[in-house]
């Protein structure tokens, strides 16, 4: 199984600033990652695909970036409705893999 | 548009068998590399993934759990079906299904989830 490790496993931040998290693969698997929010009871929502593809509807704070290993998800300027949970997954192969996720919270 | 909703018991009881159903709407599961898949997450807990089921019947199952799990499907209802056995206290969790529209692709739909108790 391809392990993903999420850093930070939380972060607090304040409004307009910019977060970064990362997302490290076990083994490389190119560029199949996605990012997901989710916000207290609710469903997670992807926001990027193939690693740097914003989801459409998604703000353009967001972004991805990496491929191989190492990818992360950049907020450029955080806003209110951003404190929730971050999950990267990985699409590359079955079993198919999440993070552990990274709760941004507010400072 | 693409909805999904789960639908099944909110408590089992320990040893007994969970039966969820996911009803779709806005896409068709005959669709060549169209996806239906579940994903679990215990309270306060992490994503996991446990199985999908692709237009083709194609099936995959997390290892772990795979002695365990049932996924099923039925396009003329626009229906998937996940059963797991032998439910345990730590299964206790809001179940998800969710449309992946091909192959390498991501969930890009979920459905809302439905929490499942596990308890005596």
């Amino acid at each position: 199984d391809i392990q993903m490790t999420q850093s930070p496993s939380s972060v607090s931040a304040s409004v307009g600033d910019r977060v970064t998290i990362t997302c490290r693969a076990s083994q490389g698997i190119s560029s199949w990652l996605a990012w997901y929010q989710q916000k207290p009871g609710k469903a997670p929502k992807v926001l990027i695909y193939g690693a740097s593809s914003l989801q459409s509807g998604v703000p353009s704070r967001f972004s991805g970036s990496g491929s191989g290993t190492d990818f992360t998800l950049t907020i450029s300027s955080l806003q209110p409705e951003d404190f929730a949970a971050y999950y990267c997954q990985q699409a590359n192969s079955f079993p198919l893999t999440f993070g552990g996720g990274t709760k941004v919270e507010i400072k | 548009q693409i909805t999904l909703k789960e639908s099944g018991p909110t408590l089992v009881k320990p040893t007994q068998t969970l039966t969820l159903t996911c009803t779709f709407s806005g896409f068709s599961l005959s669709t060549r590399g169209v996806g239906v898949g579940w994903i679990r997450q215990p309270p306060g807990k992490a994503l996991e993934w446990l199985a999908l089921i692709y237009w083709d019947d194609d099936k995959r199952y997390s290892p772990s759990l795979k002695s365990r799990l049932t996924i099923t499907k039925d396009t003329s209802k626009n229906q998937v079906v996940l059963t797991m056995t032998n439910m345990d206290p730590v299964d206790t969790a809001t179940y998800y299904c969710a449309h992946r529209p091909g192959a390498a692709a991501p969930f890009d739909y979920w459905g809302q989830g439905t929490l499942v108790t596990v308890s005596s």
